[in-house]
């Protein structure tokens, strides 16, 4: 079966640091979605993609967060400076876009802890 | 206002037994789509069914159903002969094009199995 790639799958680092997450979606798929998980607040819509173009990242904090996708198979998502707050887990979803028929496929997410 | 809402936080189920888990959904769209996804402990989100809003016949899936009441909006999720591997977390989501179909998901429901 084809899955939605993310690396890494756990990160630990200090305050202040640069992180990069990054996800392969499936291919054909011409969306890309990130979510960062939390207990507090469950699910949160980050940034999302169509076709490599940026649609949507109102969910996303502007001032340390990027979302980019240089080509069809790779996404990224940059922290940077990172701070303990952002501890959670990052999930990246692949899908068709415009159909509602449609379901999101996710990845394994990517557990980070900031320290 | 809520989209998707998800009353029960927390459920318990006596193996080999049914458990029906509750969803409703907010939306003026005349064509959306209802999805239930599990997460289990090891923090995949794995998409389990898909109703389409013009579909009359529920959507089954092996021992997973989904009870569609157009009317009263709601998509309840049925999981039959209820298995150890099941205690989950359960998200009901709901794309829609007024939302450019992104998916609207609801707090989930735990679902823990005893045996």
């Amino acid at each position: 079966d084809a899955r939605v790639t993310q690396t890494p799958r756990h990160k630990v680092t200090e305050m202040g640091q640069e992180v990069t997450m990054r996800c392969q979606p499936i291919l054909g798929h011409n969306t890309v979605f990130w979510y960062r998980q939390t207990m507090m607040q469950g699910l949160e819509l980050l940034a999302y993609f169509r076709n490599r173009a940026p649609l949507d990242d109102s969910g996303m904090p502007k001032d340390r967060f990027s979302a980019e996708m240089p080509d069809a198979t790779l996404a990224t998502l940059k922290i940077q400076p990172s701070e303990p707050r952002d501890s959670a887990v990052y999930f990246c979803a692949s899908g068709q876009g415009g159909y509602s028929n449609q379901p999101q496929h996710f990845g394994d997410g990517t557990r980070l802890s900031i320290l | 206002a809520q989209k998707i809402t998800q009353t029960q936080p927390g459920m318990f189920v006596q193996e080999k037994e049914a458990v029906t888990l509750d969803c409703t959904y907010d939306t003026s769209d005349q064509s959306y789509g209802l999805f239930w996804y599990k997460q289990p402990s090891s923090g995949e989100m794995i998409f389990l069914i898909y109703q389409g809003s013009y579909d009359e016949q529920n959507a089954t899936e092996g021992r997973y159903s989904l009870n569609f009441q157009k009317a009263r909006k709601s998509a309840n999720l049925v999981i039959s002969a209820s298995q150890l591997g099941d205690s989950a977390m359960y998200f009901c989501a709901m794309r829609e094009p007024l939302n450019d179909y992104k998916l609207s998901f609801g707090a989930g429901t735990t679902v823990t199995v005893r045996a």
